[in-house]
């Protein structure tokens, strides 16, 4: 089984361009997670989508927004893009969410860099 | 505010050495605990995970982790590390966050295992 993929896998832009990053969780995880994660510290919450909805966010500016398709893929965008963006972003699935456990997967990530 | 905290940022050990790495969390409700673990080039990946039940969890490879609910911890050991265990190693945990729970990282360890 295809485990969550994202693309691409990295990503050059310059300061105040737009990106926009891609994820396929696994089949029949509904909920699909964003990270980010600079070098040398542990991964950001950045938002979670679940059935379509945004079930949690972050402490992330507006410039960063998601969605989730129907088929349950996701999109990150960030518009208006600062240095300080860099960073590697990562996608999680989960079968579910809520407040019981789960776990989630993660793909490879989309390594972003601003110039 | 929820917090996870990792006492050693860098380990080095060497092969056999045992391993021991600290994880205290700050949240007073129900958590989920988790060990991840990130092979150089490779992405995020689950060691072990803590739901409920028997607090000594045992992970793959060896790996094992302990929940202290009276120490909000969950220290991850190995009793003999290998130079493939060269990796960086996230403590995360699973918070409530309203109806939902928010996925809180740590900033992870490095562990170099010197053949």
């Amino acid at each position: 089984d295809a485990g969550v993929t994202q693309s691409p896998t990295h990503l050059i832009k310059t300061r105040g361009q737009h990106v926009t990053l891609r994820c396929s969780p696994i089949s029949g995880h509904k909920s699909v997670s964003w990270y980010q994660q600079v070098l040398g510290q542990g991964p950001q919450f950045i938002f979670q989508y679940y059935e379509k909805e945004e079930r949690g966010r972050g402490n992330f500016p507006d410039r960063f927004s998601a969605r989730q398709f129907p088929n349950y893929s996701s999109e990150l965008n960030v518009n208006a893009l600062l240095l300080g963006d860099s960073a590697l972003y990562l996608c999680a699935s989960s079968p579910t969410v809520g407040t019981g456990g789960y776990e989630q997967y993660f793909g490879p990530g989309t390594r972003l860099t601003v110039t | 505010a929820q917090s996870v905290s990792q006492h050693n940022h860098h380990v080095i050990l060497s092969e056999a050495a045992s391993l021991e790495l600290g994880c205290n969390y700050s949240y007073g409700g129900t958590v989920n605990l988790f060990w991840y673990v990130q092979y150089p080039g490779q992405h995020l990946q689950l060691l072990l995970k803590y739901f409920s039940g028997d607090p000594l969890v045992k992970g793959i490879k060896g790996f094992e982790a302990e929940f202290i609910k009276s120490k909000f911890s969950f220290n991850l050991r190995k009793p003999s590390v290998q130079w493939s265990d060269t990796a960086e190693y996230f403590c995360a945990v699973n918070a409530r966050a309203g109806n939902n729970r928010k996925l809180i990282w740590g900033l992870g360890t490095s562990l170099a295992v010197n053949p």
